[in-house]
């Protein structure tokens, strides 16, 4: 069964850059997430998918991050303008229901803010 | 607002030398508590789900209690294998919250 994908796995961009991050759950996963990982900490749930609609984006800073899951499947995360608090390694996980059931992760993107 | 806290922060073990982690917690409706293994460059990889106070789950070396206000990690003659950090998430209403991990190191 093939995991969680991401990309890019590293991107170094200067502030008020604008940078996209892309995942493609596990088929079959109706539920999406994506995590903001500073170094030091666990994962911050920014924002859940159920299908295509959102479940949960209370701790999604709306000013600069967008994200979207059309048609239900892969999501992309977007940050613009990009600060330099931003710099964090941002993970995806999917999984097979909706109540944060055992998630899978993938191997993440590390930005760096300059 | 929900507060998870693990300890000890690292710890360094002989291998074969059992220890214990703790994740205690201040959650809202706590629905569950996951348990993960991460390691370096890598993201998160389930380990245990536990629901209910009293209730335990093991794999392998690990062994996981939970309590109405902690949740343990026992590891019992670690391997190198096993260093890794380990993080914790208690779910409360709707929203699953972890803590900042415990990194554990096995020499051999």
């Amino acid at each position: 069964e093939a995991g969680v994908a991401q990309s890019p796995r590293y991107k170094i961009i200067e502030k008020r850059q604008s940078v996209a991050f892309w995942c493609n759950p596990i088929s079959g996963h109706a539920t999406l997430y994506w995590y903001q990982q500073i170094l030091g900490q666990g994962p911050k749930l920014l924002i859940q998918f159920q299908n295509n609609g959102v479940v949960d984006d209370s701790q999604l800073p709306k000013d600069r991050f967008s994200a979207e899951r059309l048609k239900g499947v892969d999501s992309t995360l977007k940050i613009q303008p990009a600060k330099l608090e931003d710099s964090a390694v941002y993970l995806c996980a999917s999984s097979s229901g909706l109540d944060h059931y055992e998630q899978y992760f993938g191997p993440g993107t590390r930005l760096t803010v300059t | 607002e929900d507060q998870v806290t693990q300890s000890p922060e690292a710890l360094r073990l002989q291998e074969g030398e059992s220890s214990s982690l703790n994740c205690s917690y201040t959650v809202s409706g706590l629905r569950g508590l996951f348990w993960y293994r991460q390691d370096p460059g890598k993201g998160p990889e389930f380990l245990f789900t536990l629901y209910s106070a009293g209730e335990e789950k093991e794999k392998e070396r690990l062994k996981a209690t939970l309590t109405k206000k902690e949740s343990f990690l026992h590891i019992t003659a670690p391997k190198p294998e096993d260093s890794a950090t380990y993080l914790c998430a208690p779910l409360g209403d709707y929203k699953l919250s972890f803590g900042a991990g415990t990194t554990v190191t096995v020499r051999a």
